[in-house]
């Protein structure tokens, strides 16, 4: 069965960067994109940014788009999403997303991974 | 940027039919998805593509997207059905932005 199994919380001070993994399994992890949404406390879902595992091919929000890089690593079958200048705003949990082949959509989520930004 | 807005809330009996709403310009020219989010749980996608549904999801989620609107449709809602729930637009030429989410309430 797909599983996304997402790295644990961290705690960070503000300036610092984050790097939250993502390990796949169950499926061809190559054939797949993997999307990165956050939600920080009481809030909606955010759209971070998108990489197309088989060839790296990257799509950051625009909001984000200095500050974020999403990676991943093939012969480990995992993602990585890597943020800097991390601000108090920042506190969210973190998700990683496969999109459904060949149609809109995130079918399998991981289970989120809490990053808490304070000084 | 591209928005989408959803109303905050929508209460339901049991039984009877739940409409979710999300609107944004041009909705119906890009894809519509939507997810549901019960308390300290990630997202499930329910509806995808506008109106298909995952396997395992029940029948009773259905979906539509037309001019500026996409419609969740819920019949027969269920007190597990219960959650927050997000849509989100899919387009190549613009970012998968989320709605504001809308909380379910079967009462």
């Amino acid at each position: 069965q797909v599983q996304l199994v997402q790295s644990g919380a961290e705690v960070k001070k503000p300036g610092a960067s984050v790097k939250v993994s993502c390990k796949a399994s169950g499926y061809t992890f190559t054939r797949y994109a993997m999307h990165w949404v956050r939600q920080a406390p009481g809030q909606r879902l955010e759209w971070m940014g998108w990489i197309t595992a088989g060839n790296g091919n990257t799509r950051y929000s625009q909001k984000l788009q200095d500050r974020v890089t999403i990676t991943t690593d093939t012969s480990a079958s995992t993602a990585y999403m890597e943020l800097n200048s991390l601000r108090s705003e920042d506190t969210a949990i973190y998700y990683c997303a496969r999109r459904i082949m060949g149609a809109p959509g995130l079918d399998y989520w991981g289970q989120g991974t809490l990053v808490t930004v304070s000084s | 940027s591209y928005e989408l807005t959803q109303p905050p809330s929508v209460s339901v009996s049991p039984g009877q039919t739940a409409s979710i709403t999300c609107s944004g310009d041009k909705l119906g020219d890009k894809f519509a998805c939507w997810y549901q989010q019960k308390p300290g749980q990630s997202p499930v996608l329910v509806i995808y593509q506008d109106n298909k549904r995952p396997s395992g999801i029940p029948e009773r989620f259905s979906g539509s997207n037309s001019g500026n609107t996409a419609t969740l449709t819920i019949s027969g809602t269920q007190a597990m059905d219960e959650a927050d729930y997000y849509c989100q637009a899919w387009d190549s030429s613009t970012e998968e932005v989320f709605g504001g989410g809308t909380k379910l309430t079967v009462l």
